[in-house]
C-alpha cells in the first residue's frame, strides 16, 4: 500500500499568513492527488485535483504542487473560513490513501 | 446534479453486521464509481473501498479485507457498504462519494458499536 505522510499535523497561524501543507507518498503516485477541506461535522470538499489544478468554485489563494512523491498545498494568504483540517489523497493505485490530516488553527 | 442520500444511523453489538445504503439520483452511477470512506470520532479520514458498478470491479482496503463488502444495484443506483465481526472501534460515520473526484457526498451514516 501506498502510505501518504502528511505535515504538520497542525498549525496555530493568523489571518493573512501564507500556510504549506506537505504530503510525501512512499512511492510514486505521478499527479494522481488531491486535497480537501473538511469543516466540522460537514464533508470533504476537494479543493485541488492532479496535483496542481484548482478545483472550479475555489479561491485562488488554493494552490497545489508537486508529482511523484513529494505535494504541496499553499494558502496564500490564510482567511477566516480556510481555517479546517486538509487532507491529501493518491488515487494512483489500490488502496487509495488519505493523509493523515492537517488542523490549521486561529493563532 | 447529483446527489447521494444514505441510510440512518445505525446502533449493533459487537460481532454483528451493518449495511448501509448509497442511493445516488440525477447523474451517472454506473460508471463513475462509488467509494466508501469512514472517520471514527476525532480522527481523520480512512478510505475503505470502491466499486464501479458497470463491470461490478471492487477494491478494498486491507485494513477490511474480509470483513467488508460493497456492492450496487444498478437498477436502483443504491450502492451499499456491509460491514462484519464488528468492533467497537468500528464505531465512525461511514460516507459514500462519488467518482475518483470523491465528489459528491452523501451525507454520512453513524454507525455506532456497542454492548
Amino acid at each position: 500500500d501506498i502510505q501518504m505522510t502528511q505535515s504538520p499535523s497542525s498549525l496555530s497561524a493568523s489571518v493573512g499568513d501564507r500556510v504549506t501543507i506537505t504530503c510525501r507518498a512512499s512511492q510514486g503516485i505521478r499527479n494522481d492527488l488531491s486535497w480537501y477541506q473538511q469543516k466540522a461535522g460537514k464533508a470533504p470538499k476537494r479543493l485541488i485535483y492532479a496535483a496542481s489544478s484548482l478545483q472550479s468554485g475555489v479561491p485562488s489563494r488554493f494552490s497545489g504542487s508537486g508529482f511523484g512523491t513529494e505535494f504541496t498545498l499553499t494558502i496564500s494568504s490564510l482567511q477566516p473560513e480556510d481555517f479546517a483540517t486538509y487532507y491529501c489523497l493518491q488515487h494512483n493505485s489500490y488502496p487509495w490513501t488519505f493523509g493523515q490530516g492537517t488542523k490549521v488553527e486561529i493563532k | 446534479q447529483v446527489q447521494l442520500v444514505q441510510s440512518g444511523a445505525e446502533v449493533k453489538k459487537p460481532g454483528s453486521s451493518v449495511k448501509i445504503s448509497c442511493k445516488a439520483s440525477g447523474g451517472t452511477f454506473n460508471t463513475a464509481g462509488i467509494s466508501w470512506v469512514r472517520q471514527a470520532p476525532g480522527q481523520g479520514l480512512e478510505w475503505m473501498g470502491r466499486i464501479i458498478p458497470i463491470v461490478g470491479i471492487t477494491k478494498y482496503a486491507q485494513n477490511f479485507q474480509g470483513r467488508l463488502t460493497i456492492t450496487a444495484d444498478k437498477s436502483t443506483t443504491t450502492a451499499y457498504m456491509e460491514l462484519s465481526s464488528l468492533e467497537p472501534d468500528d464505531t465512525a460515520v461511514y460516507s459514500c462519494a462519488k467518482g475518483v473526484a470523491l465528489d459528491p457526498w452523501g451525507q454520512g451514516t453513524l454507525v455506532t458499536v456497542s454492548s
